[in-house]
């Protein structure tokens, strides 16, 4: 069964750093992207970036490119999502879903809330 | 570009079609449906192709289906449910970057 685990909801202040994590499993990990999506509170869905964990090939949403970083550790089968220095902007539901062949999402995680 | 209606109603047991519209240049690109239920995640329905074929997600009742037309991409939702309350969203990869639509919120009168 296709699983993605996604880490605790947290709670900061602006300017800290932090990670979240999405774990997959039932699959393959290194042969499908991972997604992660934001969500603030009575919006859509927006798409955030994209990693492939077999190279680590990754794309931005020109709106976040340079404002997070995405990361997988391959022997935990886990993608990353990262800031540096957080805005209360960044107050959000945070989503990965699983990517399949470059054309769509079919499983999504519980999604992580982060309160800044 | 995808581009949704805001909001779609039908009666318990009738018929909704949702449309997105693709502002892409390109007609061809695959479209997926994903549904958010009340204070729920999002959930894969399926994945629609310009051609017709469609793939869908684990347990998703045969009242869901899809069509094409053109630049148009419909999600059918037949024999409407209470369950079935919620938003959807499109979304594609084909310009290289996944996007998504703005969602269409679906009401069960």
């Amino acid at each position: 069964e296709v699983q993605l685990v996604q880490s605790g909801a947290e709670v900061k202040k602006p300017n800290e750093s932090l990670k979240i994590s999405c774990r997959g499993s039932g699959y393959t990990f290194t042969t499908h992207w991972i997604a992660w999506v934001r969500q603030t509170p009575g919006k859509a869905l927006e798409f955030m970036g994209v990693i492939y964990p077999g190279d680590s090939e990754t794309r931005y949403s020109p709106s976040f490119q340079g404002q997070v970083t995405l990361s997988v550790d391959n022997s935990v089968t886990t993608a990353y999502l990262q800031w540096n220095s957080l805005k209360a902007s960044d107050t959000a539901l945070y989503y990965c879903a699983r990517g399949v062949g470059a054309t769509h999402f079919d499983f999504w995680g519980q999604g992580t809330l982060v309160t800044v | 570009v995808l581009t949704q209606s805001p909001s779609a109603s039908a009666s318990l047991g009738g018929s909704v079609k949702i449309t997105c519209t693709l502002n892409t240049g390109n007609n061809a690109y695959v479209v997926a449906w994903h549904q958010q239920r009340p204070d729920q995640g999002p959930r894969f329905l399926m994945r629609f192709g310009h051609d017709g074929r469609h793939v869908k997600g684990d347990g998703v009742p045969n009242r869901f289906s899809g069509s094409s037309s053109g630049a148009e991409r419909h999600l059918i939702i037949s024999g409407l449910q209470d369950e079935d309350e919620g938003y959807y969203y499109c979304q594609t990869w084909g310009t290289g970057v996944p996007l998504f639509g703005g969602g269409t919120r679906v009401t069960v009168l």
